[in-house]
């Protein structure tokens, strides 16, 4: 079983609908990172999050510690927004430990 | 300046070349890494340089050699590499570790023929 489940590993919706991506872990952390990755480009940092809930514009992620989950919700989905979606949790000082992604893609 | 600057974008080398990757960060970040991501997988951690040290090595090859000439300057020179090291190679960094925000470059897409 992976440390780092993320669900689900594909996701196909139309443009302007409400968008949640899941990811649970099972092991001890300090922080989490929600990414966003375009097909053969770098990576892009989300969110870090180690409480609570944070938003930024369309973007909203959520971690609850004591259930080892956290969420990342996009509001009005728009084609743009298509992309690899990473959830990576922070172990120790350096040691992130990576979802498998998910793939979103938004139909106009 | 918040942006990770990897070059060059995209690199083809022979086995018996030997070239280097280049990243650059201009935020203050004492943490620099170098990982390495196959087609559809995560990214893998090769190297953590913290305060312009190498603090962590994830029994990565000799063929890869990491330098961190500065804090704002990370090196990844490539010796003899295999077909099978082609991958998107992409540097990162954090204020101190991965407990803060990181920053990602775009990455370099390298193929070895």
């Amino acid at each position: 079983k992976n440390e780092v489940e993320q669900s689900p590993q594909n996701l196909t919706a139309q443009e302007g609908e409400f968008i949640t991506i899941n990811c649970s872990y099972s092991v001890g952390i300090s922080a989490l990172h929600w990414l966003q990755q375009h097909p053969g480009g770098g990576i892009v940092s989300l969110f870090m999050l180690s409480s609570g809930k944070k938003k930024h514009g369309r973007l909203i992620a959520t971690i609850n510690i004591q259930e080892k989950h956290s969420s990342l919700h996009i509001t009005a989905s728009h084609p743009r927004d298509s992309a690899v979606y990473i959830c990576a949790v922070v172990v120790g000082n350096y040691q992130l430990i990576w979802g498998a992604g998910t793939k979103l893609i938004i139909k106009p | 300046d918040t942006e990770v600057t990897q070059t060059p974008k995209h690199l083809v080398m022979g086995m018996t070349n030997k070239k280097s990757l280049k990243c650059e960060q201009h935020m203050g970040h004492r943490a620099m890494y170098w990982y390495k991501q196959k087609a559809k997988k995560p990214p893998e951690l090769m190297f953590v340089y913290s305060y312009e040290k190498l603090s962590i090595n994830e029994s990565v090859p000799s063929r890869f050699s990491p330098e961190c000439p500065n804090s704002s300057l990370l090196n990844l020179h490539l010796h003899a590499l295999q077909p099978e090291d082609s991958a998107l190679y992409l540097c990162a960094s954090s204020p101190r570790n991965t407990n803060t925000e990181a920053f990602f470059g775009q990455g370099t897409r390298l193929t070895v023929v």
